[in-house]
């Protein structure tokens, strides 16, 4: 089964307007983490968010924010006044905690490549 | 601060070649891991240390694979002998126990022929 599930394998948005990229999990651990990355053309892994299972709050960090809700194990990620630079493609995450035998690594989804339109 | 560093960046080989990359955690990160990237296959991982200690080679594909961590500072990864379907991108990345992400060093693109 699907550790990581991105459903889009590419969406497109209008320049300064916001997009949802869709992701779901599946865990049986209670103690997990969410992540999302950012792989531009020129390649590198660039970290935008994490989100601990136990956070009250959905995380935030500047224009990215991280819709989670855990009864329905989704974990989307939000991108407001999308920019030209967001064009890129974007991974879902997970990193389970011990219990599951986890040992921390990082499973991640298969991605969804944005392309931001002027 | 530097970053994770990995080298070559770039390799091309032929098949049968012994291919060795190489991968320099950033100072402190206790541990580091081994990716693969292909178009087919996405984001795989291959192996992962715990202070210099292999944890789950479980993703390695076969036994022309190995990966080494003699040292805090240094990692490698071993290809012998190499066959054109290893042709990816491998990213090594490190991290500090629990917290946070995955720092992602640049990648070596090989290209096996």
């Amino acid at each position: 089964a699907q550790k990581i599930t991105q459903t889009q394998p590419g969406m497109f948005v209008q320049e300064k307007e916001a997009v949802t990229l869709d992701c779901t999990y599946d865990t049986s651990d209670p103690s997990y983490g969410l992540f999302w990355y950012k792989q531009p053309s020129s390649g590198e892994m660039i970290f935008l968010i994490y989100q601990g299972s136990y956070d009250q709050q959905n995380a935030t960090e500047g224009r990215y924010s991280l819709n989670f809700q855990k009864a329905r194990k989704s974990a989307n990620l939000v991108i407001s006044a999308s920019q030209l630079g967001d064009s890129a493609m974007y991974f879902c995450a997970m990193r389970e905690a011990m219990f599951s035998g986890g040992y921390n690594k990082l499973i991640f989804g298969a991605g969804t490549r944005l392309a931001v339109h002027p | 601060d530097a970053g994770v560093i990995q080298s070559p960046r770039h390799e091309v080989t032929e098949m049968g070649q012994e291919v060795t990359l190489r991968c320099k955690p950033i100072s402190g990160h206790d541990y580091l891991f081994w990716y693969r990237q292909t178009m087919m296959r996405g984001l795989e991982l291959l192996i992962y240390f715990n202070n210099n200690v292999p944890i789950d080679d479980s993703g390695m594909p076969e036994d022309r694979f190995s990966a080494k961590m003699p040292n805090a500072s240094f990692s490698t990864l071993k290809i012998q002998p190499s066959e054109p379907r290893d042709s990816a991108v491998y990213f090594c990345a490190s991290s500090l126990r629990n917290t946070g992400e995955l720092f992602f060093g640049e990648g070596s693109r090989l290209t096996v022929l």
